[in-house]
């Protein structure tokens, strides 16, 4: 039981180029997130999804696209990377009780140059 | 609107001395959802309580302890006898009847040897 795992774990991108970053768990939970983490920010939800092949915006979803094809699986994409995206990007998920707990992937490490 | 503030951007404290971590939430809902993260210097991010709204007990564990006020719309928490192991960055974090969860902009916590 991995938990949840996010690849990669860094990466150098150039102004322009798009990436994907993949988070997988293996708890069979409903709930996925993509949040961001800047310094003094704290953690900044991106996208979401509530469930196989279905996704929503959170609070800072330009620049982003994420997809949910398989239950285990929620992907976010950039497809024209910009310096003002460097950042830690963790992803989370949950079961489907309302009450249930984030447990976060380890992060990723995103610099765009 | 939901907000979580956690005023507090840095503290240090010596080993040995206790320390409390404020928090103060703003939400309209009835039902809600407090939690509190430990993110240490490897980055991880590790669950630490959920409390729901209507369970106002105060919670201890260990050195830990977890004081939930909804007079002040506060969730504090609270660490005795510090040790350098505590030193960290601490998230605290509210949902309510959304998918989303909110978190505050986090607390610093340098314990020095």
């Amino acid at each position: 039981n991995a938990g949840v795992t996010q690849t990669p774990k860094f990466r150098v991108l150039k102004t322009g180029q798009s990436m994907t970053l993949l988070c997988a768990q293996d708890m069979n939970h409903e709930y996925m997130y993509w949040y961001r983490q800047d310094p003094g920010m704290g953690l900044r939800l991106i996208h979401y999804s509530v469930g196989e092949g279905t996704t929503a915006k959170g609070e800072v979803p330009d620049g982003y696209n994420v997809s949910r094809l398989k239950k285990q699986n929620f992907l976010l994409g950039l497809e024209s990377a910009a310096p003002s995206q460097t950042s830690v990007y963790f992803c989370a998920s949950r079961g489907g009780q309302v009450q249930e707990t984030q447990y976060f992937g380890p992060g990723t490490r995103l610099l765009v140059l | 609107a939901q907000k979580v503030t956690q005023a507090q951007t840095e503290i240090s404290v010596v080993e040995k001395e206790d320390v409390t971590l404020d928090c103060v939430y703003e939400t309209r809902d009835t039902t809600y959802y407090l939690f509190w993260y430990k993110q240490p210097p490897s980055g991880e991010l590790v669950f630490l309580i959920r409390r729901n709204s209507f369970d106002e007990q105060n919670e201890i564990s260990g050195r830990y302890s977890w004081n939930f006020q909804k007079s002040t719309s506060s969730f504090n928490f609270t660490i005795t006898a510090s040790q350098v192991v505590d030193s960290a960055v601490y998230f605290c974090a509210l949902k309510t009847s959304y998918d989303k969860v909110i978190f505050g902009p986090g607390t610093s916590l340098s314990v020095i040897p």
